[in-house]
């Protein structure tokens, strides 16, 4: 059965202070792990794309890399506009097509 | 473009009441899907529909309909309220070939009493 644990559950950073976030899975062989942010009340937001390990993608303060059973979200020198919970979602190849499970997400708070 | 509304915002029922939460794109987008968010439980698959016309169940569809007689709207009915529904409504859509880059809507907020 398909696994996406993400931690930490909440992280407090002050502006200027980097991080990273952890997002473990298991899923029978990775179609593509899926990077999504929420902000308060608002619905999720992709980020990014991951489909193979070593591959690393970047947005703004924002960095994403994969290994065979992890992924990370690393956030450098963090704004107070960077918090929001970020979530991911691994596929597998056996999983319903479209179907994203998503992880319980790390909620960043980034104070100035 | 709107991109993805959901109406109502907010909505409170009684037990055994029904409603539907209305979900609507204007991407023309294949692929849309209905999630619900609890505290503690994350984002959860309800139904999708990956075109007009064809429908299915995702993690938690009991107690929920769909259907999908157009590209745009996704509709979803809660047969007979209950308290366990009680939870925040996210409608997604994307496209074919980017299936999981999904647009989320800005949720229903639903409270049953």
């Amino acid at each position: 059965e398909d696994q996406v644990t993400q931690s930490p559950e909440a992280l407090r950073l002050q502006e200027g202070e980097s991080s990273s976030l952890n997002c473990s899975y298991t899923v029978s062989g990775l179609r593509g792990l899926f990077w999504y942010r929420q902000d308060p009340g608002k619905g999720p937001e992709f980020l990014f794309t991951l489909y193979s390990a070593g591959e690393e993608k970047e947005k703004e303060r924002l960095k994403a890399t994969l290994t065979k059973k992890e992924s990370f979200l690393h956030i450098t020198a963090p704004k107070p506009e960077d918090s929001a919970t970020y979530l991911c979602a691994p596929v597998g190849t056996t999983d319903s097509w479209g179907k994203l499970q998503f992880g319980a997400g790390t909620q960043v708070v980034v104070t100035p | 473009n709107a991109g993805v509304t959901q109406t109502p915002k907010f909505q409170v029922l009684k037990t055994g009441q029904s409603m539907t939460l209305q979900c609507a794109q204007d991407m023309n987008h294949e692929y849309m899907s209905w999630y619900r968010q609890d505290p503690g439980m994350g984002l959860r698959l309800i139904h999708y529909s990956v075109g007009a016309g064809i429908t299915d169940q995702g993690e938690v569809p009991n107690g929920y309909n769909v259907s999908r007689s157009t590209t745009e709207d996704f509709p979803l009915r809660l047969l007979s309220a209950a308290p366990s529904q009680t939870s925040v409504y996210f409608c997604a859509s994307s496209k074919g070939d980017r299936v999981y880059e999904q647009y989320f809507g800005p949720g229903t907020r639903l409270t049953v009493t």
